[in-house]
């Protein structure tokens, strides 16, 4: 089925673990992104990417590193996980080369203990 | 920059009330709007978009119409469902430039049998 799928779903970590997000979409859409979630700030970007091997930080990207080398893969890996960084995370992809509308995965839930 | 201003929640609402979800925003030229529904444990997705000036946007009875002169994306529905309980999102992206989005925070509806 086309779509925009995350894993895992839930992780637990701890403090100064590396953890990697992944994210795979099958429409080959350019444009990925990376926000997290949290109460009282809503949506906040991470990083994004325009294409493969292009990407560029958002709102908040200390402390977290993305790369692309297929069009398809957007994963996102936290280098030192701290708890700070306890969030739910989103990936995204959007259509019509960044003008259409985003489509979101179901979200992975980490917890840094 | 770009900001899209959302009426605070939750928004409390009977079953079969009328709902309005306000949502002005502030961007340069013609942006491209959106309105996101988030229900439980699930990530965004995308309810209605409208492109340019007096469009409206429609799906599942929702509507919304891109009001340039009021800078305005109002989310109304004539008639709500407990089913309708989520958190709603508006959102626009440039037109133009970098295809980052901007979000609002959120509005929380509950609905009430």
């Amino acid at each position: 089925d086309a779509g925009i799928t995350q894993s895992p779903r839930y992780k637990i970590t701890e403090t100064g673990r590396q953890v990697t997000l992944m994210c795979h979409q099958t429409w080959s859409h350019s444009y990925m992104f990376w926000y997290r979630q949290d109460l009282g700030h809503g949506l906040r970007l991470i990083y994004y990417s325009a294409a493969a091997d292009i990407t560029d930080k958002g709102e908040v990207p200390d402390g977290y590193v993305v790369s692309r080398s297929k069009t398809e893969n957007f994963p996102l890996t936290l280098e030192s996980a701290t708890r700070s960084q306890t969030s739910v995370y989103f990936c995204a992809s959007s259509e019509s080369g960044g003008r259409g509308p985003q489509h979101f995965g179901d979200g992975t839930r980490l917890s840094i203990l | 920059g770009n900001s899209v201003t959302q009426m605070e929640g939750p928004v409390t609402l009977s079953e079969e009330a009328f709902l309005t979800i306000n949502c002005t925003y502030t961007a340069t030229g013609y942006p491209s709007l959106f309105w996101y529904v988030q229900y439980p444990g699930e990530g965004l997705q995308l309810l209605l978009k409208a492109t340019k000036a007096d469009d409206k946007g429609s799906n599942k009875g929702f509507e919304a119409t891109y009001r340039k002169e009021t800078t305005s994306f109002h989310l109304e529905k004539g008639s709500v469902q407990v089913s309708d309980s989520a958190v709603y999102f508006c959102a626009l992206t440039q037109s133009g430039g970098s295809y980052i989005p901007t979000f609002g925070r959120g509005t929380s509806l509950i609905v009430h049998p």
